[in-house]
């Protein structure tokens, strides 16, 4: 399976900042995911990421608020802007991999876990 | 409208007993189903998935689950749990070749009693 990194692995920032993640693959991976886990919550997809396209945004995100980057096939970037104490919450990557027997497989980076005060 | 459900929210077990987690899905189409476990502080790690073929399904750290049809259960199960087992499991719904999108259940929180 694919090795996925976060930078930075978790963050407090002051209301009204704006912080950008970023995800890094160590392959080349046509599909990536953003996710949001919001305390003692399951998950929920924020946005797909493709590489040269626009992201596809899940209702009730928009792209103001969570802009996302997809320069090239193994690096994303996710960033929380204007920022609430509400947007505290652990932000995960996820890759769809490309690999023979893993396809249709979502496999997740570590998180970045954000505290805004 | 697509959905998972994880009826428990804890289970305690203790170190050395059998464990088994519920999750019921509802899908359109014949579904892809997922079991991940996330560590505390961690990210998600993959046990295992179903796509098709033979409904039992073996994953990581000794975990199996078993697709039922009828029932539109995919149960996580493990003879003997251990201490390092205590973490949240997800279980999870989806097809990448439709939506790309995976669906979550809510999670349930496992501890283990030495």
């Amino acid at each position: 399976s694919a090795v996925i990194s976060q930078k930075p692995s978790r963050d407090i920032c002051q209301r009204g900042t704006s912080l950008t993640i970023q995800c890094q693959v160590d392959s080349q991976v046509t599909m990536m995911f953003w996710y949001r886990q919001q305390p003692g919550q399951s998950l929920t997809l924020i946005a797909t990421a493709n590489q040269g396209s626009e992201a596809t945004y899940e209702s009730g995100f928009v792209i103001d608020k969570f802009p996302i980057s997809r320069p090239n096939l193994t690096f994303s970037t996710l960033t929380v802007s204007n920022m609430s104490p509400e947007d505290s919450s652990i932000y995960l990557c996820s890759v769809e991999s490309s690999a023979g027997g893993d396809t249709d497989t979502q496999y997740f980076g570590p998180g970045t876990r954000l505290t805004v005060l | 409208a697509q959905s998972v459900t994880q009826p428990d929210i804890h289970i305690t077990v203790s170190e050395g007993a059998s464990l088994e987690l519920r999750c019921n899905y509802s899908y359109g189409a014949t579904p892809y189903l997922f079991w991940y476990v996330q560590s505390p502080g961690q990210g998600l790690q993959l046990l295992l998935k179903y796509f098709s073929g033979d409904t039992l399904v073996q994953g990581i750290k000794g975990f199996e689950a078993e697709f039922k049809r009828s029932q539109s259960s995919f149960n996580l199960r493990k003879p003997s749990v251990h201490w390092s087992d205590a973490a949240e499991y997800f279980c999870a719904v989806g097809r990448m070749d439709s939506s790309y999108k995976l669906i979550f259940g809510s999670g349930t929180r496992l501890l283990v009693r030495p």
